[in-house]
Parts: structure tokens; sequence; C-alpha cells
């Protein structure tokens, strides 16, 4: 169990440039999380998926920004058109349970 | 809908003064409760999590908490706060055995000093 796996750490980018983003889950686990946390703010859900289905996004997820899980094994979430306000942390989760295993998240930062 | 709110954005204790991080929910379901802790630059890591049973639940590193649904509160307690206590603390909620989204407060800066 080597944990959930993100990848870049860190992600500087010019406004209007497209990023994506990698979350590798526990290798087991079938569900997995994106969320968004801003400095000095809890956690924001984006969207889950169960397997290979998307099963929720939130409102929070305008259409610039898409998550995929192909074969319900890693995921990446892709930003088009990046914004000053897309700034943040980007957490993965994964889950067998109730217990979400959390990475060490992606740091976006638009200039 | 869910939500959580965590009384106090900064909370300051002495090395072993008790630890109390505030935490009130509202969930229209019976929820689970979880806390956890965000090191700097670092993802979150689970403290402890109420899954309906035993309403005094024991976490890692000498944290507890109780849920009470008569205040819809989940407060977490330490008797004796060390200098690595020193973190960001958040509360969640889930709707239950859904496996589901987790809502977040704001968390809770917990600072320790010796």
């Amino acid at each position: 169990d080597t944990g959930v796996s993100q990848d870049p750490r860190h992600k500087i980018t010019k406004r209007g440039q497209n990023v994506t983003f990698r979350c590798d889950p526990i290798s087991e686990h079938n569900r997995l999380y994106w969320y968004r946390q801003t400095l000095g703010q809890g956690p924001e859900f984006l969207t889950y998926f169960q397997n290979e289905a998307q099963l929720e996004k939130s409102r929070l997820l305008s259409n610039r920004f898409s998550a995929e899980r192909p074969k319900g094994s890693f995921s990446t979430l892709e930003i088009q058109r990046t914004e000053q306000g897309d700034s943040a942390m980007y957490l993965c989760a994964s889950s067998l349970g109730n217990i979400q295993y959390f990475g060490a998240g992606t740091r976006l930062s638009v200039l | 809908a869910q939500s959580v709110t965590q009384l106090g954005s900064h909370v300051s204790v002495s090395e072993g003064a008790l630890v109390l991080l505030r935490c009130n929910y509202s969930s229209s379901v019976p929820p689970y409760l979880f806390w956890y802790v965000q090191y700097p630059n670092q993802g979150l890591q689970l403290l402890l999590k109420y899954t309906s049973a035993a309403t005094l639940v024991k976490g890692i590193n000498g944290f507890e908490a109780e849920f009470k649904k008569s205040e819809t509160s989940f407060h977490l307690t330490k008797p004796s706060a060390h200098m690595s206590d020193a973190a960001e603390y958040f509360c969640a909620v889930s709707e239950g055995n859904q496996g589901g989204k987790l809502i977040f407060g704001q968390g809770t800066e917990l600072s320790v000093k010796p």
C-alpha cells in the first residue's frame, strides 16, 4: 500500500493555459474523489467516481473542468483556459468503505 | 443539505493543556462524522471517525471526540497538548453509509506554546 499519489505536486501556469493533474488511488479502492482547497478554507468537493463511473459533480465544477477515470484506476482532472481564481490545492482521495484517504495534493498557481 | 461549522478559526494552548476544538453539524440523515488533521503542504490524515456505533470515539495521537445528537456536536479533545499537535484540523460530515462526498468545516488552526 503506497497511499494515494498525486502528480505533479506543484504546477505554475499562465492564465488561459490548460492543465492536467493525475491521481493514483490506493490499488484496491473503488471510489475516487477530487476536492479543491483554497487558503484558509476546508476542502470543497468537486466530483467522485465509483470505478469508472462519475457519480456526482459539484456545481462548483464549471464546464472548464473535466475529470476522467478510465478503467476505474487512475484519474485525471483537466482545467481548460485557466483563470486566476483556479489557483488552489487540488486534493484527491480514495476509499473502499467510509474512510477517505487523501493524497498530498497538487498546488496550482495561475499567473 | 449537510453542513459543518467549526467554532474558532484559531486556537492556542500551552503545552500540556487541554485541547478542545469545536464542531457542530447539520444533517437531514444520520451522519457519519470525521476529524482530519493537515500539516503544512501535506494531505489530510484521518484522526477519528463516528459511524453510528459508540458515541465516544478514540483516535490516533491521544485524540477523542464525542457525538452528541441532541447538541448536533462532535467536539475534538485531547487531555494534554504536545508541540507536535500544532496543525490545521478539519471536521467533516458525510451522508452515512453511502460512500459519498465529505462536507468539511473551514478548519481550526491549533497552535501549541511551549
